[in-house]
């Protein structure tokens, strides 16, 4: 199985382009998350969706936008990007379900110049 | 909201035990452990929940006080394949919202 697949896993975007990180799920989970990691700062909740249909925001929500395309797909857009959003981010999904663990994809190394 | 882990970062002799701890300030249904290596992506190690149950690794424990509102990882006879950073994640609304803490950087020598 292939888990959580993210694309692309780096990019180079210039202070004010837009780009969408794609997430896909195989495992037939309810929830999706997106997080991003800064060092020191562990891993921060961008936007999280509970179920197919629903998202929510997360700890640091400003800049992105989230869409829940079906139950395999979440994807997390920055309309405008800025340097501070250089960051590696990381997709997760859960069963959503008591004592379900979260399963990570292997990161987006985003770097805003 | 993010947790807060303890110590930041420790190094250990191979075979030695370490505990990191994690603190949050709102209630939790559940509590998360992950490890993740450098460059990697975060693995799951154990899960927690309200009432007692775990479920995880077999050579790693962890309690779980919901009255403190905290949570201690026990690594015991340390490995170097345990060096990495760990992470708590929590669930403090019941949701399945999970937020993670700020990390706890483990190195393990020879």
């Amino acid at each position: 199985n292939a888990g959580v697949t993210q694309t692309p896993k780096f990019q180079v975007l210039k202070t004010g382009q837009s780009m969408t990180l794609q997430c896909a799920q195989d495992m037939n989970h309810n929830s999706m998350y997106w997080y991003r990691q800064d060092p020191g700062m562990g891993l921060r909740l961008i936007y999280y969706s509970a179920s197919e249909g629903t998202t929510d925001k997360g700890e640091v929500p400003n800049g992105y936008n989230v869409s829940r395309l079906n139950k395999r797909e979440f994807s997390l857009r920055l309309e405008s990007a800025a340097p501070s959003q250089t960051s590696v981010y990381f997709c997760a999904s859960s069963f959503g379900l008591d004592g379900t663990e979260a399963f990570f994809g292997q990161g987006t190394r985003l770097t805003v110049v | 909201q993010q947790p807060v882990q303890s110590p930041q970062a420790v190094i250990l002799r191979e075979g030695e035990d370490a505990v990191i701890n994690c603190s949050s300030s709102k209630a939790l249904y559940s509590v998360h452990w992950y490890r993740q290596k450098h460059g990697e992506a975060p693995v799951f190690l154990m899960i927690l929940l309200k009432g007692g149950e775990q479920k995880g690794h077999e050579k790693i424990s962890a309690s779980f006080n919901e009255k403190k509102q905290q949570s201690s990882l026990y690594l015991t006879a340390s490995q170097l394949s345990y060096s990495g950073t760990y992470f708590c994640g929590t669930d403090p609304s019941g949701t399945y919202k999970y937020i993670f803490g700020t990390g706890t950087r483990l190195k393990v020598l020879a």
